[in-house]
């Protein structure tokens, strides 16, 4: 079956600038997580939504980020006022939640790049 | 706070040899514990995981990790490497169930002929 998919695969924006970053999980995922991974570091959570609300949004570093998933499924990962520091690849990643421990599966991620 | 510490940025081992990448960790409880792998244009792939019980688990790929609680440690190792193991190795920690992971900054793992 498919994967976690994510749009755009890279994204170029100017400084200022609002993005956002498209994820699609694995169909019947009910969790759906984002990170970031900056050059030469791990990926750093942001937020984790368990269905439509924002069960941890703890990582999220300030509020120009914001991320929103209406219908349980679709998530985009909203950026405003893009800055230089910004630029980092976005992951995102689905796992269910029946069970103690649920795999989480990642997408290749977003490549942002802010000019 | 967790944490995970990668203490090897960089490892260069040779084809055929075999391989151990160290990972530490903190963490205030009993830790859920993962080794992923992250190839150049590709997403990340669990290898392993570590909940409870026996302290050596097997993964994909060949590898085995062992949980060593008194020096919170979680070692990935592979008896003998092939040219297709050179990637980016990253070591996590979680609380279990839904939670987000906490990531080590990765090993790169070089295989030469």
């Amino acid at each position: 079956g498919a994967g976690v998919s994510q749009t755009p695969s890279n994204k170029v924006t100017e400084k200022g600038k609002y993005v956002e970053l498209r994820c699609d999980p694995i169909s019947g995922h009910t969790a759906l997580y984002w990170y970031r991974q900056s050059l030469g570091q791990g990926p750093e959570f942001l937020i984790y939504f368990q269905g439509t609300g924002a069960a941890d949004d703890s990582g999220l570093p300030n509020d120009r980020f914001f991320a929103v998933r209406p219908e349980g499924s679709v998530s985009t990962l909203k950026i405003q006022r893009t800055e230089r520091g910004d630029s980092a690849v976005y992951l995102c990643a689905s796992s269910r939640t029946s069970g103690r421990y649920n795999e989480q599966f990642f997408g290749p991620g977003t490549r942002l790049t802010v000019l | 706070a967790q944490s995970v510490t990668q203490p090897d940025i960089h490892i260069t081992v040779s084809e055929g040899a075999s391989l151990e990448l160290r990972c530490n960790y903190s963490y205030g409880a009993t830790p859920y514990l993962f080794w992923y792998v992250q190839s150049p244009g590709q997403g990340l792939q669990l290898l392993l995981k570590y909940f409870s019980g026996d302290t050596l688990v097997q993964g994909i790929k060949g590898f085995e990790a062992e949980f060593k609680r008194s020096q919170s440690s979680f070692n990935l190792r592979k008896p003998s490497v092939h040219w297709s193991d050179a990637a980016e190795y990253f070591c996590a920690v979680g609380g279990g169930g839904a939670d987000g992971l906490t990531f080590g900054k990765g090993t790169h793992l070089i295989i030469q002929p």
